[in-house]
């Protein structure tokens, strides 16, 4: 079963912390993104990866950064944290012969205070 | 541009009433389009796709060129589709662009 992990489901911070979402898939796939899920906005693309060591910003990178040192790997950071980044944030694998369907993560909801 | 709009925030029916969650779109060349679902305390999944043409959960979407919408339909609403839907556009490589989402409430 196809399975996309994330280290935390709840997460507390404080303005100006720095960040570290991790995001773990089991499927050898190649692509792996970010995305950030707000309410009337949907889902909003943050970063993605088409490879080990490979990030394309997405459509709202400012304050983030990400890192793929290993293909099954791919962190988020944010280096200080503010109160406007509280959000859920849920991570996607997608093979790269596979363009329309991308497996989700369960998503981690962060608080920044 | 290239976006994905769902007119409605929430659309709430009773059981056994049909369906129609709504999805237009702006794009330069021939798109592919997704319903993916979110079921509560569950995580997102691709629902259908407009190229298999084919029916999950009793749902169906057709894709309108002319009209440039790709509304999910279902004849006859259950409780159990109670979730999240959001319509989303493969806008190139890699990407996929999803609207802000429906909340479809089915009630008994």
């Amino acid at each position: 079963d196809v399975k996309v992990t994330q280290s935390s489901r709840y997460l507390v911070k404080r303005t100006g912390e720095k960040v570290f979402l991790e995001c773990v898939q089991d499927m050898d796939h190649e692509n792996m993104f970010w995305y950030r899920q707000d309410p009337g906005l949907g889902l909003r693309l943050i970063y993605f990866s088409y490879d080990v060591k490979m990030k394309e910003k997405g459509d709202i990178p400012e304050g983030y950064s990400v890192s793929r040192e290993k293909k099954e790997r791919f962190s988020l950071i944010l280096e200080s944290a503010s109160t406007n980044q509280t959000s859920m944030y849920l991570c996607a694998s997608r093979a790269r012969d596979r363009t329309y369907e991308q497996y989700f993560g369960p998503g981690t909801r962060l608080t920044v205070t | 541009a290239q976006r994905v709009t769902q007119p409605e925030k929430l659309l709430s029916v009773f059981k056994g009433a049909p369906v129609e969650l709504k999805c237009n779109y702006s794009y330069s060349g021939s798109p592919e389009l997704f319903w993916y679902v979110q079921y509560s305390r569950q995580r997102l999944q691709l629902l259908l796709r407009h190229i298999s043409r084919e029916s999950i959960k009793g749902f169906t979407a057709d894709l309108n060129k002319g009209e440039t919408s790709f509304h999910l339909k279902k004849p006859f609403a259950q409780e159990e589709d109670s979730a999240m839907y959001y319509c989303a556009l493969s806008g190139g490589y890699n990407k996929l662009i999803f609207g802000a989402g429906t909340r479809l409430a089915v009630h008994p």
